[in-house]
């Protein structure tokens, strides 16, 4: 079957590093999209990863393996606006995408 | 500004009182699609559609309707509400491609009583 994992929730230290774990099954691959969620707000887009390895994009980055079906994101320099759920995403055969739960993360001074 | 409006933002009704959430983009996106949001669960996806006059179930579509009849709007419809569709909705765009990144709305929060 097609199924995304990631935690459920996670805390960090503001300043720390944190990194998000995404495991995924899917039919073919077209790609592994990461979204970032506020409460009460809609999902916005971080990132999309198609090939191994690892993007960075500021203080946030993101990595893909296709032979282990993983993905991590990694937060540096935490900030208390970075506190938020984050979606990972994949496409799945008929090119919708298939949604994990989200993982919430705390920011603690 | 490139946006994906939808309309209203809450929204409390009575079992089987017709409802439509409204969704609107301005980006000339092809793909519209509608999920649902509901505590400890992905996105689900309810119903997308590829382009104009072309609408397709996705993973919840029971009890709800959509069309597409003109490219800028995708409404949703919930001919007769039940409680178990008690949850927050969003609609979302983008432009044809599975590497494309999604638009979201606001968000819908529907509370059926």
């Amino acid at each position: 079957g097609q199924n995304i994992d990631q935690p459920t929730e996670m805390t960090a230290t503001e300043g720390a590093i944190v990194q998000i774990n995404c495991t995924y099954q899917t039919s073919g691959f077209n790609g592994l999209f990461w979204y970032q969620q506020h409460a009460g707000e809609a999902p916005t887009f971080l990132s999309y990863n198609v090939l191994d390895g690892l993007e960075e994009k500021g203080r946030f980055s993101s990595f893909l393996s296709r032979s282990k079906g993983y993905s991590y994101l990694l937060l540096k320099e935490l900030q208390m606006k970075d506190s938020a759920s984050y979606l990972c995403a994949a496409p799945d055969s008929n090119y919708q995408l298939i949604w994990g739960a989200g993982t919430k993360l705390i920011i603690k001074p | 500004e490139a946006q994906v409006t939808q309309n209203p933002r809450y929204l409390i009704t009575v079992t089987g009182k017709k409802l439509t959430v409204t969704c609107s983009q301005n980006m000339n996106h092809e793909y519209m699609s509608w999920y649902r949001q509901d505590p400890g669960l992905g996105l689900r996806q309810i119903y997308y559609s590829m382009n104009v006059e072309v609408t397709d179930k996705g993973d919840v579509p029971e009890g709800y309707k959509v069309s597409r009849k003109e490219k800028r709007n995708f409404p949703l419809i919930l001919e007769s509400p039940s409680p178990n569709q008690t949850s927050l909705y969003f609609c979302a765009s983008r432009r044809q491609g599975a590497n494309e990144k999604l638009f979201f709305g606001s968000g819908t929060q529907l509370s059926v009583l």
